[in-house]
Protein backbone atom coordinates (compact mmCIF):
# COMPACT_ATOMS: atom_id res chain seq x y z
CA UNK A 1 0.00 0.00 0.00
CA UNK A 2 1.28 3.31 -0.58
CA UNK A 3 2.02 5.64 2.08
CA UNK A 4 0.90 9.17 2.73
CA UNK A 5 2.75 11.63 4.75
CA UNK A 6 1.88 15.53 5.40
CA UNK A 7 3.38 18.63 6.93
CA UNK A 8 3.06 20.44 9.07
CA UNK A 9 0.59 18.68 11.04
CA UNK A 10 -0.54 21.85 11.89
CA UNK A 11 -0.33 25.30 11.10
CA UNK A 12 -1.72 28.69 12.68
CA UNK A 13 -1.47 31.68 9.86
CA UNK A 14 -2.28 35.61 9.90
CA UNK A 15 -6.13 36.02 7.67
CA UNK A 16 -4.27 37.36 4.58
CA UNK A 17 -0.86 35.81 5.01
CA UNK A 18 -0.06 33.10 2.47
CA UNK A 19 0.02 29.02 3.80
CA UNK A 20 1.59 26.20 2.20
CA UNK A 21 1.53 22.30 3.13
CA UNK A 22 3.47 19.46 1.67
CA UNK A 23 2.42 15.68 0.71
CA UNK A 24 4.61 13.16 -0.15
CA UNK A 25 4.04 9.60 -1.14
CA UNK A 26 5.62 6.64 -0.49
CA UNK A 27 5.39 5.65 -4.34
CA UNK A 28 5.16 7.88 -7.27
CA UNK A 29 1.79 8.82 -8.07
CA UNK A 30 2.74 9.89 -11.62
CA UNK A 31 0.78 7.45 -14.12
CA UNK A 32 1.78 6.56 -17.84
CA UNK A 33 -0.71 8.52 -18.85
CA UNK A 34 1.01 12.35 -17.80
CA UNK A 35 -1.42 12.35 -14.59
CA UNK A 36 -0.13 12.51 -10.82
CA UNK A 37 -3.40 10.98 -9.17
CA UNK A 38 -2.99 13.06 -6.06
CA UNK A 39 -5.87 14.96 -4.54
CA UNK A 40 -6.67 17.41 -1.93
CA UNK A 41 -9.49 17.46 0.31
CA UNK A 42 -11.08 20.03 3.05
CA UNK A 43 -12.79 18.88 6.28
CA UNK A 44 -14.66 21.96 7.88
CA UNK A 45 -15.34 22.09 11.25
CA UNK A 46 -18.66 19.41 11.87
CA UNK A 47 -18.72 19.16 7.67
CA UNK A 48 -18.11 16.62 5.40
CA UNK A 49 -14.89 16.77 3.56
CA UNK A 50 -14.93 18.52 0.59
CA UNK A 51 -12.58 18.39 -2.87
CA UNK A 52 -10.65 21.17 -3.49
CA UNK A 53 -7.30 19.95 -6.00
CA UNK A 54 -7.50 16.88 -8.20
CA UNK A 55 -4.84 15.07 -10.28
CA UNK A 56 -2.54 17.25 -8.20
CA UNK A 57 -3.27 20.61 -9.60
CA UNK A 58 -6.56 20.80 -10.90
CA UNK A 59 -9.13 23.33 -8.58
CA UNK A 60 -12.73 21.45 -8.19
CA UNK A 61 -15.04 23.22 -9.43
CA UNK A 62 -15.88 26.61 -7.05
CA UNK A 63 -12.80 26.64 -5.39
CA UNK A 64 -11.10 30.20 -4.76
CA UNK A 65 -8.16 30.63 -7.30
CA UNK A 66 -6.05 31.29 -3.75
CA UNK A 67 -6.32 27.84 -3.38
CA UNK A 68 -3.64 25.99 -5.98
CA UNK A 69 -1.73 22.71 -5.85
CA UNK A 70 1.60 21.56 -7.98
CA UNK A 71 4.50 18.82 -7.59
CA UNK A 72 4.82 15.36 -9.33
CA UNK A 73 5.36 11.93 -8.71
CA UNK A 74 6.07 11.61 -4.94
CA UNK A 75 6.19 15.35 -3.71
CA UNK A 76 3.28 17.48 -3.89
CA UNK A 77 2.25 20.72 -2.69
CA UNK A 78 -0.68 22.80 -1.37
CA UNK A 79 -0.97 26.79 -1.38
CA UNK A 80 -3.40 29.21 -0.31
CA UNK A 81 -1.97 32.69 -1.28
CA UNK A 82 -3.82 34.97 1.19
CA UNK A 83 -5.75 32.44 4.23
CA UNK A 84 -9.10 33.76 5.15
CA UNK A 85 -10.94 32.65 7.99
CA UNK A 86 -13.07 30.50 6.02
CA UNK A 87 -10.34 28.19 5.16
CA UNK A 88 -9.87 26.50 8.80
CA UNK A 89 -10.28 23.20 8.82
CA UNK A 90 -8.38 19.28 8.60
CA UNK A 91 -6.05 19.32 4.94
CA UNK A 92 -5.78 15.64 3.75
CA UNK A 93 -3.95 14.62 0.36
CA UNK A 94 -5.13 11.17 -0.85
CA UNK A 95 -3.43 9.38 -3.19
CA UNK A 96 -5.72 7.97 -6.42
CA UNK A 97 -3.74 5.97 -7.92
CA UNK A 98 -4.08 2.36 -6.82
CA UNK A 99 -6.46 0.66 -4.58
CA UNK A 100 -6.41 0.92 -1.40
CA UNK A 101 -6.68 4.41 -2.00
CA UNK A 102 -5.07 6.13 1.20
CA UNK A 103 -4.94 9.31 2.95
CA UNK A 104 -2.19 11.65 4.49
CA UNK A 105 -2.78 12.05 8.59
CA UNK A 106 -4.47 15.28 8.02
CA UNK A 107 -3.30 19.07 8.51
CA UNK A 108 -5.07 21.39 10.81
CA UNK A 109 -5.28 24.92 9.97
CA UNK A 110 -6.21 27.10 12.36
CA UNK A 111 -6.26 31.54 12.40
CA UNK A 112 -4.02 33.29 14.47
CA UNK B 1 -28.79 19.79 -6.27
CA UNK B 2 -26.87 16.55 -6.69
CA UNK B 3 -26.83 14.95 -3.44
CA UNK B 4 -25.64 11.85 -1.35
CA UNK B 5 -27.85 11.18 1.86
CA UNK B 6 -26.37 7.94 4.23
CA UNK B 7 -28.70 6.08 6.73
CA UNK B 8 -28.74 3.15 8.99
CA UNK B 9 -26.10 4.24 11.86
CA UNK B 10 -26.73 3.31 14.72
CA UNK B 11 -25.25 1.05 18.23
CA UNK B 12 -24.56 -2.51 17.70
CA UNK B 13 -22.57 -4.61 20.32
CA UNK B 14 -19.11 -6.56 19.00
CA UNK B 15 -19.71 -9.42 16.18
CA UNK B 16 -23.28 -8.07 15.48
CA UNK B 17 -23.72 -6.80 11.84
CA UNK B 18 -25.69 -3.34 10.61
CA UNK B 19 -25.79 -2.29 6.90
CA UNK B 20 -25.55 1.80 6.00
CA UNK B 21 -26.98 2.89 2.84
CA UNK B 22 -26.52 5.81 0.61
CA UNK B 23 -29.05 7.65 -1.55
CA UNK B 24 -27.84 9.16 -4.69
CA UNK B 25 -30.41 12.27 -6.49
CA UNK B 26 -30.15 14.51 -9.38
CA UNK B 27 -27.41 12.75 -10.84
CA UNK B 28 -26.89 9.44 -13.44
CA UNK B 29 -26.10 7.09 -10.24
CA UNK B 30 -25.28 4.03 -12.75
CA UNK B 31 -22.67 5.64 -14.24
CA UNK B 32 -20.17 6.37 -11.78
CA UNK B 33 -17.66 4.50 -8.84
CA UNK B 34 -19.08 4.67 -5.73
CA UNK B 35 -16.80 5.07 -2.61
CA UNK B 36 -17.15 4.59 1.43
CA UNK B 37 -14.98 6.14 3.50
CA UNK B 38 -14.92 6.33 7.31
CA UNK B 39 -13.79 8.43 9.94
CA UNK B 40 -13.17 6.95 13.47
CA UNK B 41 -13.52 10.00 16.51
CA UNK B 42 -11.25 12.56 16.20
CA UNK B 43 -9.11 10.78 13.57
CA UNK B 44 -8.60 11.14 10.12
CA UNK B 45 -10.23 10.25 6.66
CA UNK B 46 -9.84 6.37 5.57
CA UNK B 47 -10.59 4.85 2.80
CA UNK B 48 -13.08 1.27 2.90
CA UNK B 49 -14.38 0.22 -0.41
CA UNK B 50 -15.62 1.04 -3.80
CA UNK B 51 -17.88 -0.19 -6.35
CA UNK B 52 -17.88 0.31 -10.15
CA UNK B 53 -20.76 1.25 -12.02
CA UNK B 54 -22.29 -2.35 -12.41
CA UNK B 55 -20.81 -3.92 -9.33
CA UNK B 56 -18.34 -6.43 -11.57
CA UNK B 57 -15.52 -4.73 -10.25
CA UNK B 58 -15.36 -4.10 -6.29
CA UNK B 59 -11.87 -3.19 -4.01
CA UNK B 60 -11.70 -3.23 0.14
CA UNK B 61 -9.46 -2.01 2.60
CA UNK B 62 -7.70 -5.12 4.28
CA UNK B 63 -9.01 -3.84 7.65
CA UNK B 64 -12.44 -4.59 6.44
CA UNK B 65 -12.05 -7.43 3.95
CA UNK B 66 -14.10 -10.65 4.51
CA UNK B 67 -16.02 -8.62 7.04
CA UNK B 68 -17.60 -6.10 4.71
CA UNK B 69 -19.12 -6.06 1.53
CA UNK B 70 -20.57 -3.32 -0.48
CA UNK B 71 -22.97 -3.59 -3.34
CA UNK B 72 -25.87 -1.13 -5.01
CA UNK B 73 -28.72 -1.25 -6.77
CA UNK B 74 -29.26 1.42 -9.67
CA UNK B 75 -32.82 0.85 -10.12
CA UNK B 76 -32.73 2.24 -6.62
CA UNK B 77 -29.74 4.91 -6.93
CA UNK B 78 -28.80 3.21 -3.81
CA UNK B 79 -25.15 2.68 -2.22
CA UNK B 80 -25.13 0.15 0.05
CA UNK B 81 -22.62 -1.59 3.01
CA UNK B 82 -23.09 -4.70 4.82
CA UNK B 83 -20.73 -4.82 7.88
CA UNK B 84 -20.66 -7.98 9.84
CA UNK B 85 -18.66 -8.89 12.95
CA UNK B 86 -18.40 -5.55 13.33
CA UNK B 87 -15.63 -4.47 16.13
CA UNK B 88 -15.09 -1.69 18.47
CA UNK B 89 -12.34 0.02 16.00
CA UNK B 90 -15.13 -0.52 13.16
CA UNK B 91 -16.79 2.78 15.21
CA UNK B 92 -16.79 5.92 12.94
CA UNK B 93 -18.87 8.10 10.61
CA UNK B 94 -18.97 6.27 7.09
CA UNK B 95 -19.73 9.26 4.17
CA UNK B 96 -20.64 7.47 0.67
CA UNK B 97 -18.76 9.14 -2.39
CA UNK B 98 -18.92 9.84 -5.92
CA UNK B 99 -15.44 8.72 -7.31
CA UNK B 100 -14.76 10.42 -10.73
CA UNK B 101 -11.46 10.52 -12.63
CA UNK B 102 -11.47 13.87 -11.18
CA UNK B 103 -11.43 12.81 -7.56
CA UNK B 104 -14.41 12.52 -4.82
CA UNK B 105 -16.55 15.83 -5.79
CA UNK B 106 -19.44 14.62 -3.57
CA UNK B 107 -19.79 13.92 -0.40
CA UNK B 108 -22.90 12.42 2.15
CA UNK B 109 -23.39 14.34 5.34
CA UNK B 110 -22.20 10.70 6.87
CA UNK B 111 -23.77 8.01 8.96
CA UNK B 112 -22.70 7.52 12.67
CA UNK B 113 -22.03 3.35 13.66
CA UNK B 114 -20.82 3.14 17.48
CA UNK B 115 -19.81 -0.64 18.16
CA UNK B 116 -19.68 -1.24 21.75
CA UNK B 117 -21.27 -3.48 24.61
Amino acid sequence: DIVMTQSPLSLSVTPGEPASISCRSSQSLLHSNGNNYLDWYLQKPGQSPQQLIYLGSNRASGVPDRFSGSGSGTDFTLKISRVEAEDVGVYYCMEALQSPFTFGPGTKVDIK
Amino acid sequence: EVQLVESGGGLVQPGESLRVSCAASRFTFSDYWMHWVRQAPGKGLVWVSRINSDGSNINYADSVKGRFTISRDNAKNTLYLQMNSLRAEDTAVYYCTRGTLNGFDIWGQGTMVTVSS
